[in-house]
């Protein structure tokens, strides 16, 4: 089945030290989307690709950086995690087109200690 | 600018009875889409149901229905006989023509159906 895979489900990391969580797809879609979201909260999106095309949007902290080596992988990159970066980060895709809804990825939570 | 608003954080609802969760939003283009997403506590996002702009007609995907209202701007989801499994955050978004690949997200409303 086509679906969007994020790994690792859960990850725990410690203040400051670095950490990458990935995403891959195999829906071929041209967009790609991290969110961050905390508990009871909407998501927040960080920065989406439209192919290599990156768009970061402007309140996302420069500790957060992204990578698209091609169309089915994605990474999340927290140079330094610090203990309000804890939340749930979810992977999403999408074709282009304003019909087209997003797919979603399980999700990694992860944990700064 | 796009936004998203569900005025409901929290709703109950008897398990085999309908309940509808509130949604509106406010764009200035003419063309857009509308989603629901399911959220359950294990925390992925599940696709439920869409509705265009242009659609005249109101989406219907199984026990889920959208209550498209143009006019005034709303698209409110409703789930018929409700069952235990419906019990989860949901979430309104929008994707509008002029800002191209984002999607704006409601803040969400926690249903929790009682048996």
């Amino acid at each position: 089945d086509a679906m969007v895979i994020q790994n690792p489900r859960y990850q725990v990391t410690q203040f400051g030290k670095p950490v990458t969580l990935s995403c891959s797809q195999t829906l071929n879609h041209n967009v790609m989307y991290w969110y961050q979201q905390k508990s009871s909260q909407a998501p927040k999106l960080l920065f989406h690709y439209y192919d290599k095309d990156f768009n970061n949007e402007a309140d996302t902290p420069d500790n957060f950086q992204s990578r698209r080596p091609n169309t089915s992988f994605c990474f999340l990159d927290i140079r330094s995690p610090g203990l309000g970066d804890a939340a749930m980060y979810l992977c999403a895709t999408s074709s282009p087109g304003t019909y087209n809804e997003q797919f979603f990825g399980p999700g990694t939570r992860l944990t700064v200690l | 600018a796009q936004k998203i608003t569900q005025t409901q954080p929290g709703m109950f609802v008897q398990e085999k009875e309908a309940v509808t969760l509130d949604c509106t939003y406010d764009t200035s283009d003419q063309s857009y889409g509308l989603f629901w997403y399911k959220q359950p506590s294990s925390g992925e996002m599940i696709f439920l149901i869409y509705q265009g702009s242009y659609d005249e007609q109101n989406a219907t995907e199984g026990r889920y229905s959208l209550n498209f209202q143009k006019a005034r701007k709303s698209a409110n989801l409703v789930i018929s006989a409700s069952q235990l499994g419906d019990s989860a955050m949901y979430f309104c978004a929008m994707r509008a023509s002029n800002t191209g690949n984002q999607f704006y997200f409601g803040t969400g409303t926690s249903l929790t159906v009682i048996p």
